[in-house]
């Protein structure tokens, strides 16, 4: 099977940027998601990347593919106290009518 | 964006009886619906793919009898958790399957948290 790792915890201060990161370990996905989880509520999506891109950019989100590494990441321009919430990168399941992987989560705490 | 709505959002329930939560896609029709659970601080585990007109699909280790998916219509999944206990609490959460646009994209319901006592 396949496992979809993340750090735990960050925190950072408003205004910094933020960086999560994941690590995956199927090669085959052909998308890779980041999703944002506010207390209680479902999950948003925020951003994917196609797995044959190395960037992708969409306003304060900058995603970074590494797929020698399977590494994964998630840069968050600006950091407001309203992006506060676990995020989670997934990754799509070759063969499947497109079912996802979720890593683990992180938890983003902003301070003032 | 596509609006997936659940209904309840939260039932606390006696251990033994049956449980019956809705999904819905509200604009948009889903042959593809996806039931998910989500523990404490965890990941989403996907417990079964809800599929429109024919039989769910379950993940290796969830029990097809203990959780009962009907996808009667293109805007309608339920999940009934039969005979429930204690450690079915949980937060479930669906998500329906849009492949309209440029990605098929899963738009998440807001969960239902189930406490069983």
């Amino acid at each position: 099977g396949e496992d979809v790792e993340q750090s735990l915890f960050l925190s950072v201060r408003e205004g910094d940027s933020s960086v999560i990161n994941c690590t995956y370990t199927d090669s085959s996905s052909t998308y890779l998601y980041w999703y944002k989880q506010e207390p209680g509520a479902g999950l948003q999506l925020l951003t994917y990347i196609f797995s044959n891109m190395d960037m992708k950019q969409d306003q304060r989100l900058t995603v970074l593919l590494n797929k020698k590494d399977k590494h994964l990441s998630l840069r968050i321009a600006d950091t407001q106290t309203g992006d506060s919430a676990i995020y989670f990168c997934a990754e799509s399941i070759p063969g499947t009518a497109s079912k996802l992987t979720f890593g683990t989560g992180t938890r983003l705490q902003v301070t003032l | 964006g596509a609006v997936v709505s659940q209904h309840p959002s939260r039932v606390i329930c006696k251990s033994g009886t049956s449980v019956k939560i809705e999904c819905r896609s509200l604009d948009f029709q889903a042959t593809t619906m996806f039931w998910y659970r989500q523990f404490p601080k965890q990941s989403l585990m996907l417990m079964a793919t809800s599929n429109e007109g024919s039989k769910a699909t379950y993940e290796q280790g969830v029990e097809k009898d203990k959780f009962l998916i009907n996808h009667a219509s293109l805007t309608l999944s339920t999940l009934t958790v039969t005979s429930a206990h204690p450690e079915d609490s949980s937060f479930y959460i669906c998500s329906a399957l849009n492949k309209t646009g440029g990605i098929n994209e899963q738009f998440f319901g807001p969960g239902t948290r189930l406490t069983v006592l």
